[in-house]
C-alpha cells in the first residue's frame, strides 16, 4: 500500500526567507507525485507534479520540487516566500495506471509567513 | 469559463439522517472525483465518476453513494450519518481519464457537521 508522510505539521518562516516543506512516500511500484496548496476556505490548487523525466519540477508561484527516488522524497522549496504564501500544503502520490482520482494525500503542512 | 462549484457551503445534520451534496464540474470536464477531508487531515478519495459511471472507489462504506448526470454534474449521498462523517467534502473535476496530463480542479467544498 502507498502512503505519504509530511514531516512537519507546521512551518513558521519570515517573509523573504527560503522554505522547504518535506514529503516522503512509500510505494512498492513507480509513482506520480504532486503538491497541492489550500488557502483558507478554498479548495485545493495544483502547484506542481512529477510524472517522469527531469527530477526537478517547477510549478506555479515560484515553487519547485525535487524527486529523489533513492530517498523516496519529493520536497517542496521556494527561495523567497511572501505573506501570500501562507496556506496549507499537501503532498500526494498515485501509482502508474491509477486514474488521477486515486490520489493519496499526506496530512498537510501549514506554512505561516510572518512579516 | 466557470470553475467547480459546490452546494451547499455548510450543512448541519443529526446522526442517522441522510444528506446530499452537489457539485457542478468545470465546463468541458466529464470526470468528477469526491474526497473527504476531516479536520487536520489530508483529503481521502471516496470515488470517481466518468461519463456517468463509477470509475474507482476508496475505502468508504456503501452508505456513501454517488451519481453523475448527463451534464456531468454530480451528487454525493451519505445515508445513516455518523459523527465521524463530519468533514469538508471536496469535489474535483477534470477533462477526462487522460492520466496525469489532466489537472484536477477542486471546488471550495461543503462543510458537513453531524451532531
Amino acid at each position: 500500500a502507498q502512503s505519504v508522510t509530511q514531516l512537519d505539521s507546521q512551518v513558521p518562516v519570515f517573509e523573504e526567507a527560503p522554505v522547504e516543506l518535506r514529503c516522503n512516500y512509500s510505494s512498492s511500484v513507480s509513482v506520480y507525485l504532486f503538491w497541492y496548496v489550500q488557502y483558507p476556505n478554498q479548495g485545493l490548487q495544483l502547484l506542481l507534479k512529477y510524472l517522469s523525466g527531469s527530477t526537478l519540477v517547477k510549478g506555479i508561484n515560484g515553487f519547485e520540487a525535487e524527486f529523489n527516488k533513492s530517498q523516496t522524497s519529493f520536497h517542496l522549496r521556494k527561495p523567497s516566500v511572501h505573506i501570500s504564501d501562507t496556506a496549507e500544503y499537501f503532498c500526494a502520490v498515485s501509482n502508474y495506471g491509477g486514474s488521477q482520482g486515486n490520489l493519496i494525500f499526506g496530512k498537510g503542512t501549514k506554512l505561516s509567513v510572518k512579516p | 469559463e466557470t470553475g467547480v462549484t459546490q452546494s451547499p457551503t455548510h450543512l448541519i445534520k443529526t446522526r442517522g439522517q441522510q444528506v446530499t451534496l452537489r457539485c457542478s464540474s468545470q465546463s468541458g470536464h466529464n470526470t468528477v472525483s469526491w474526497y473527504q477531508q476531516a479536520l487536520g487531515q489530508g483529503p481521502q478519495f471516496i470515488f470517481q465518476y466518468y461519463r456517468e459511471e463509477e470509475n474507482g472507489r476508496g475505502n468508504f462504506p456503501p452508505r456513501f453513494s454517488g451519481l453523475q448526470f448527463p451534464n456531468y454534474s454530480s451528487e454525493l449521498n451519505v445515508n445513516a450519518l455518523e459523527l465521524d462523517d463530519s468533514a469538508l467534502y471536496l469535489c474535483a473535476s477534470s477533462r477526462g481519464l487522460a492520466g496525469f496530463t489532466d489537472t484536477q480542479y477542486f471546488g471550495p467544498g461543503t462543510r458537513l457537521t453531524v451532531l
